[in-house]
């Protein structure tokens, strides 16, 4: 079975500061790796997607993560934090042989201070 | 388009009653899902169809609960009868294929008093 470990379940950056958020995955087969953002109150939007293609995915809103399949790591980052990314942060993966079901790691809810 | 649509967006409901949660999938996608989150157990995935056809629904917490796809642009969550546990955010999700991403719905907020 699949899992997806999120370190962190509360993370708090300054404004202009680094956005960095760990997934890592467990998985024998590689499989697809999604991000998604969950804002107060609504559902969760995809910020990027990796499906074997290119290692290094770049996503909305100036984030983006990299496919380490050595450390079965998905991280996802930002180089400046803005207010507006104040939201819960979900890392999913999923396998073709499973059907499209996600598997999602327990979240990570970044806190931006001015 | 539109996206997923969910409804109602919120209920509010007494022990013991029926509950229905609506969802209309992306036009053209495949696969729904239905998810539930709590504070305690996170994002639960409860049931998923493939073209109208329940695939999996070992995530459906008690015969309670039921959901159908009548067709491809419609599906019920229904829990008979509901209690205070059930109490919880229920999301509606759709995929184009295997593999894809899923595109969820704003989520009913559900309330058992």
């Amino acid at each position: 079975a699949q899992s997806v470990t999120q370190l962190g379940s509360h993370v708090s950056v300054s404004e202009g500061a680094l956005v960095l958020l760990r997934c890592n995955y467990s998985s024998s087969v590689p499989p697809y790796l999604f991000w998604y953002v969950q804002y107060p109150n609504q559902g969760l939007q995809l910020l990027l997607k990796y499906t074997s293609a290119a290692t290094l995915v770049k996503g909305i809103n100036g984030f983006e993560a990299e496919f380490k399949k050595s450390e079965t790591s998905f991280h996802l980052t930002k180089p400046s934090a803005h207010m507006s990314d104040a939201a819960e942060y979900f890392c999913a993966v999923s396998r073709a042989a499973a059907g499209n079901k996600l598997t999602f790691g327990g979240g990570t809810r970044v806190l931006v201070k001015p | 388009d539109a996206g997923v649509i969910q409804s109602p967006r919120h209920e509010v409901t007494e022990m013991g009653q029926e509950v229905t949660l609506r969802c209309k999938p992306i036009s053209g996608h495949d696969y729904l899902f239905w998810y539930r989150q709590t504070m305690m157990r996170g994002l639960e995935l409860l049931i998923y169809f493939n073209n109208n056809v329940p695939i999996d629904d070992s995530g459906m917490p008690e015969d309670r609960f039921s959901a159908k796809m009548p067709n491809a642009s419609f599906s019920t969550l229904k829990i008979q009868p509901s209690e205070p546990r059930d109490s919880a955010v229920y999301f509606c999700a759709s995929s184009f294929q295997q593999g894809y991403e899923q595109y969820f719905g704003p989520g009913t907020r559900l309330t058992v008093t």
